[in-house]
């Protein structure tokens, strides 16, 4: 079975600053997406990013990033600029690639994201 | 803006009743889920479904049954409410297109007392 890992549950950055925020992953299969889930106080869960696993090309969405590592499977989100907006809690997801029978997307327990003024 | 809502948005309810909750969307998606979320757990799928009368169980379906009898509605049931069910409930449809991406309803926020 698949699993997510996000070790840092909290992390803060001074506005205007740039933050990393990480998450591993553990998956025997070869083909397959992740995600980043961003989800304000609103509780609102909102796509902020995605990489397909066969792209070794890293997914940039304007601030965001993420640097994918498939060998080491690690797939961490680099905000830039941080903005009090980006404050939330970040959620890194996995999907297997086949379109049916594996539906699910398996998060991790979420990143807590503070931006200092 | 995925046209999901979820209708109850709060219920509060006593152990041992029944709830049924409501997720309905407007882009004729075939693909449908029903996830919880949990302090420590992050989001965990409870159902899903791939079409109108076609579910399936997720990681954590004991409790809960689902209905999609038409196309726009997706509904959650909890046939006896237990304290250990109260969580905040996701319902999510998949891309059309991408057939990837999963986009999320608001939410609802259930307390079983």
């Amino acid at each position: 079975a698949q699993t997510v890992t996000q070790s840092q549950p909290e992390m803060s950055v001074q506005e205007a600053e740039t933050v990393t925020l990480s998450c591993t992953y553990d998956t025997s299969e070869s083909d397959y997406y992740l995600f980043w889930y961003k989800q304000p106080p609103s509780r609102q869960m909102i796509l902020v990013i995605r990489q397909e696993a066969y792209k070794q090309q890293n997914a940039t969405e304007n601030r965001f990033s993420v640097n994918f590592q498939k060998a080491a499977k690690s797939f961490s989100l680099k905000i830039s600029d941080s903005q009090l907006g980006d404050a939330a809690m970040y959620f890194c997801a996995y999907r297997s690639s086949s379109n049916f029978g594996n539906e699910k997307l398996t998060f991790g327990t979420g990143t807590r994201l503070t931006i200092i003024p | 803006d995925a046209g999901i809502t979820q209708s109850p948005r709060h219920k509060v309810t006593e152990t041992g009743t029944p709830v049924t909750l409501r997720c309905h969307q407007t882009e004729n998606h075939r693909y449908m889920y029903w996830y919880r979320q949990d302090p420590g757990h992050g989001l965990r799928l409870i159902h899903y479904s791939y079409g109108v009368k076609d579910t399936d169980k997720g990681e954590v379906s004991d409790g809960y049954s689902v209905s999609r009898s038409k196309t726009e509605d997706f509904l959650l049931t909890l046939e006896s409410a237990t304290s250990s069910q109260t969580s905040v409930y996701f319902c999510a449809i998949k891309d059309r297109d991408t057939y990837n991406e999963q986009f999320f309803g608001p939410g609802t926020r259930l307390t079983v007392l």
